[in-house]
């Protein structure tokens, strides 16, 4: 299996900040990198796929980079309805994988 | 707009087996995708279970696997699982989705951009 690391576990964020998210995985999955948003209550909310583009709909402070093993998920200025947990996920191989999560909340 | 709802009993009782299904509306199954069921333990992570095409084809997580089985009702429009045996470590929210390849130059990346809204699935005498 390949196994989804992220970083940090959780995180405490402003309003307007911007906030970066960390995906490494145990082995290269060139870009079959997808993100997801959570909250409480919900179901998952596909934001980026392909590592780094973006899903319609979502707004463009999201953005996705990264290929290999390492991955980022960035927003480049934190809004009210931004806190969430962020999953990622691979889809390299035919048993697909997340992330523990990251969880953001408010500072 | 493509809808996806999960049913089925909110409690089932160890060693029995746990039978959820997944109406879709909106688009018809038997046009393509892949459609899939993940679950998320309270408090925890999302686990993929296991995917199915409308034409039968399933792909199974190989720690469920030997219990585990997907099908899929065309005539209805919807899929269903069934997770055998199951223990209190198989309580969860059990979410269905759609599984849509996103094309590019290099490949075809599987995301799961569809989701129903979740179903608590307790597993307690």
């Amino acid at each position: 299996d390949i196994q989804m690391t992220q970083s940090p576990s959780s995180l405490s964020a402003s309003v307007g900040d911007r906030v970066t998210i960390t995906c490494r995985a145990s082995q290269s999955i060139s870009s079959y990198l997808n993100w997801y948003q959570q909250k409480p209550g919900k179901a998952p909310k596909l934001l980026i796929y392909a590592a780094s583009s973006l899903q319609s709909g979502v707004p463009s402070r999201f953005s996705g980079s990264g290929s290999g093993t390492d991955f980022t998920l960035t927003i480049s200025s934190l809004q009210p309805e931004d806190f969430a947990t962020y999953y990622c996920q691979q889809s390299y191989s035919t048993l697909p994988t997340f992330g523990p999560g990251t969880k953001v909340d408010i500072k | 707009q493509v809808q996806l709802q999960e049913s089925g009993p909110g409690l089932v009782k160890p060693s029995e087996t746990l039978s959820l299904t997944c109406a879709v509306s909106g688009y018809s199954i038997s046009s393509g995708y892949y459609w899939g069921w993940i679950r998320q333990p309270p408090g925890k992570g999302l686990e993929w279970i296991g995917s199915i095409y409308h034409s039968g084809s399933t792909y199974y997580n190989p720690s469920l696997k030997s219990r585990v089985t997907i099908s899929v009702d065309t005539s209805k429009n919807q899929f269903s699982l069934k997770l055998s045996s199951v223990t209190a470590a198989d309580t969860a929210v059990y979410y269905c989705a759609r599984v849509r390849g996103y094309s590019s130059s290099w490949g075809v990346v599987d995301a799961f951009d569809i989701w129903g809204q979740g179903t608590m699935v307790t597993v307690s005498s």
